[in-house]
């Protein structure tokens, strides 16, 4: 299986701010992969697939780069609406897999 | 507007069974790859299983195979989890989810609100 690390598991920032938040995968995936944000108590929402390509209707304050084992999601200046949890998942191979996410809180 | 409304959640002893049903609407469900998900309380997520449009081909975490049934009627745009021998650590909110891509690209655009499943004695 292929196993997905996000680390930190959260970090603080400001509204404005650029973040990135990293996900690295056990193995080589290409470019297969996604990002999601998370609200507290909602559904995920699809942001980023195939690793750089910002799903429709997502701001694009939102980028996604990498690829292989190494993937950045970057979030060019942080608005009130962007604290949330962010997850990504390796869509390379069975059984799919997600990273243990990255909370992004309010400095 | 594309609808994704699970139901079937509760509490169920150890060993006990449970089936969660998903019914989608506004978009054309048979073209669908379609997936469950779950979230363990204040844990991260976990894929579960998916099912190919026509059912033929399904996929499960190991942590399921088994003991879970991923099935769908596409006559009903019904997606089910048919869930026997549950166990403490199943407990978690299911999602359904849908795959945009036709073809299977496994990333997930839609999700419903969630059913909430609780496995205790």
């Amino acid at each position: 299986d292929i196993q997905m690390t996000q680390s930190p598991s959260s970090v603080s920032a400001s509204v404005g701010d650029r973040v990135t938040i990293p996900c690295r995968a056990s193995q080589g995936i290409s470019s297969w992969l996604a990002w999601y944000q998370q609200q507290p108590g909602k559904a995920p929402k699809l942001l980023i697939y195939d690793a750089s390509t910002l799903q429709s209707g997502v701001p694009s304050r939102f980028s996604g780069s990498g690829s292989g084992t190494d993937f950045t999601l970057t979030i060019s200046g942080l608005q009130p609406e962007d604290f949330a949890t962010y997850y990504c998942q390796q869509t390379n191979s069975f059984p799919l897999t997600f990273g243990g996410g990255t909370k992004v809180e309010i400095k | 507007e594309v609808q994704l409304v699970e139901s079937g959640g509760g509490l169920v002893q150890p060993g006990g069974s449970l089936r969660l049903s998903c019914v989608a609407s506004g978009f054309t469900f048979s073209n669908s790859w379609m997936t469950w998900v779950r979230q363990a309380p204040g844990k991260g997520l976990e894929w579960v299983a998916n099912i190919h449009q026509g059912g033929s081909e399904k996929h499960y975490v190991d942590s399921v195979k088994g003991r879970f049934t991923i099935s769908r009627d596409n006559a009903k745009n019904s997606l089910y989890l048919q869930m026997n021998s549950l166990r403490a650590e199943d407990t978690a909110l299911y999602y359904c989810a849908r795959d945009p891509t036709r073809g299977g690209g496994y990333n997930f655009d839609y999700w419903g609100q969630g059913t909430l499943v609780t496995v205790s004695s």
